[in-house]
This record gives structure tokens, sequence and C-alpha cells, in this order.
């Protein structure tokens, strides 16, 4: 089993939709918890950012962590067409592990 | 502008041949590190440095060498790259002395034949 289960996807939305990405976890260490956004032909950059359990929101994202339930989750609100794109989500305790990427499509 | 740049950007190479990927950040970062990604495994980490002539390994090291002569240069060095090395290289860096808020560079794919 991987430390960090990320569904691939593809997931495909309309515009205006919201998009709900998810990332399960069986290592109870990780304490910080990062989502990238990463598009094609580029490297990943860093979203959001939190620490501890509970909401986070930075514009038209919000990234929730469930530590309870091993459980984080990335909320895009008014999904965007340049919002397409492969969303990792990354956990750090000791080590640092990198979910597999979940691919995004917003249609217009 | 801040950034971290790798080169080359496209390698295809044949078993055996010696090559280095450069990285190099203008951000005065201490922390740098190498990824590989491949389809279904997201990114892994092969070596990071958290300071000049301070590297350790990562999560799959094997067949990868690194140095840090510099602040800003973290090159890869595959000695005898093999095609199970095929893959897409990402160097990043960060502020903090750890992989938290990292920037990556472009990538750089790589293929063994």
């Amino acid at each position: 089993q991987k430390e960090v289960e990320q569904d691939p996807g593809p997931l495909s939305v309309p515009e205006g939709a919201i998009v709900s990405l998810n990332c399960t976890y069986s290592n109870s260490a990780f304490q910080y918890f990062m989502w990238y956004r990463q598009y094609s032909r580029k490297g990943p950059e860093l979203l959001m950012y939190t620490y501890s359990s509970g909401n986070k929101e930075d514009g038209r994202f919000t990234a929730q962590v469930d530590k309870s339930s091993k459980y984080i989750s990335l909320f895009i609100r008014d999904s965007q067409p340049s919002d397409s794109a492969t969303y990792l989500c990354a956990m750090i305790s000791n080590d640092m592990r990198f979910g597999a990427g979940t691919r995004l499509t917003v249609k217009p | 502008e801040a950034q971290v740049t790798q080169n080359p950007r496209y390698l295809i190479t044949v078993t055996g041949k010696k090559l280095t990927v450069t990285c190099s950040q203008n951000m005065n970062h201490e922390y740098m590190s190498w990824y590989r990604q491949d389809p279904g495994l997201g990114l892994r980490q092969i070596y990071y440095s958290m300071n000049v002539e301070v590297t350790d390994k990562g999560d799959v090291p094997e067949g990868y060498k690194v140095s840090r002569k510099e602040k800003r240069n973290f090159p890869l060095i595959l000695e005898s790259p093999s095609p199970n090395q095929t893959s897409l290289y990402f160097c990043a860096s960060s502020l903090t002395r750890g992989p938290y808020e990292q920037y990556f560079g472009p990538g750089t794919r790589l293929t063994v034949t």
C-alpha cells in the first residue's frame, strides 16, 4: 500500500463548477500538507500549504485537512479553463511523499 | 526573475554513457533536491542538499550522484545510465532548510536506450 493515495482521474468539469480533489494517507506522522499544480510540460508549483487540521483559503482555493481520517482535500470554486492541470498532493513528516497526481480538465 | 533552471530539457542517450543534468537557482536558497517523476508513481526524491558540501540520499538514490560545491548549483550525475532511469527529472530549491515551499525547475526528460 502506498503511503499517499490519490485518484489519478482524469477529472473533467464544466467551467464554473466546484472541483474537489482528494488524497488519503496512511502515515499518521505527516504534519505538513501541500498542494502543487503542474501544467503540461512544466514543473510543479506550490498552491497551498497547511500545517494543521482545518481549512485554509486562498482566493478560489480551499485546502482542507482531516488528520483523524487521514484525508486531505483541495476545493476549487468557480473553476476556470486555466485551472486545467495535474494537481499533486504532498506531505512531510521526516520524509516527503507525493501523490501520483489528479489530471483536471475544465471545459469552457 | 527568481527561477530554477535545468539543462538540458530533453536528452536521449545510450546505456552506459555518462551524463550530467545541471540545475541552478538564483534565489540564494539553502535547500536543493532532485526528483524523478514516473507515471503512477508521482515524484520521488533522489538526493537532496541542505547546504554547500552537504548532500544526502532520498528515496531512490541508486545509480545517481550529486555534488553541491556552490550554493546555486546542484548537478545530477548518471555515471552509467540504464533504461530504468528513463524518466522526467525535476530539480527544486527552497529557502527553508527542508522541502517546504519548494520551487521546481521546468524538468528534464531523459530517455536511455
